[in-house]
């Protein structure tokens, strides 16, 4: 069974400022690991993912995140935020081996870009 | 824009009545995901389902709650006899095939609320 852990529940940063969001996770497998974001009373929209390959992955936006195996975190970065970044992130993972898509969610960050 | 479309977005019922929440998944996917998110949580995995058939029903509620994906038609979360611990936001999503790894796109979700 896999668990993900999202330590802050809410991180207040000021706009233009660097950000980390922090997910460990626990898993018996090998995983897949995804970053997703949700806006105010909308659903979930894919942020970026590891799969295999390079550990660090890009999103269009300027978020990165680095999947480092040994300490079993994926934490998401952006080094200058927007005030438009503001909204609920939430780093997922889901088991390689198994053939459904049964993605495991942290219970979320709650991001702030104050002005 | 042929998103995942949930509806009802907003669906208020009385303690015992029946809920009904529908997803039309994305052209050309024929898996669908249903997940719930309560209150100040992360998203929990529900049912995953094809065509007429139930994949993985491991995180549904043994009583009260079901889910179908007919040849024709939406797929249809039934909450029956609702009670106020039911209130809580439920996403489909959707995919092309059931890959592990691959991107599922969610839809803005249906928010549920017992009184």
């Amino acid at each position: 069974a896999q668990s993900v852990t999202q330590l802050d529940s809410q991180v207040p940063v000021f706009e233009e400022a660097p950000v980390e969001l922090r997910c460990n996770y626990s898993s018996s497998v090998s995983v897949y690991l995804f970053w997703y974001v949700q806006y105010p009373n909308q659903g979930l929209q894919l942020l970026l993912k590891y799969l295999s390959g390079s550990t660090l992955v890009e999103s269009i936006n300027g978020f990165e995140a680095e999947f480092n195996k040994s300490q079993t975190s994926f934490h998401l970065r952006k080094p200058s935020v927007h005030i438009s970044d503001t909204a609920e992130y939430f780093c997922a993972v889901s088991e390689t081996q198994t053939g459904a898509n049964n993605l495991f969610f942290g219970t979320g960050t709650r991001l702030t870009v104050i002005p | 824009n042929a998103g995942v479309m949930q509806n009802p977005r907003h669906l208020v019922r009385r303690r015992g009545q029946e809920a009904r929440l529908r997803c039309s998944p994305m052209k050309g996917h024929s898996h669908v995901y249903w997940y719930r998110q309560l209150p100040e949580e992360g998203l929990k995995f529900m049912v995953y389902l094809q065509k007429e058939n139930i994949i993985d029903e491991s995180g549904m509620p043994k009583e009260r709650f079901s889910a179908e994906f007919p040849k024709e038609g939406p797929s249809i979360l039934r909450i029956q006899q609702v009670v106020r611990g039911d209130s809580a936001a439920y996403f489909c999503a959707s995919s092309p095939n059931g890959y592990s790894g691959n991107t599922i796109y969610f839809g803005e979700g249906s928010w549920l609320t017992v009184v």
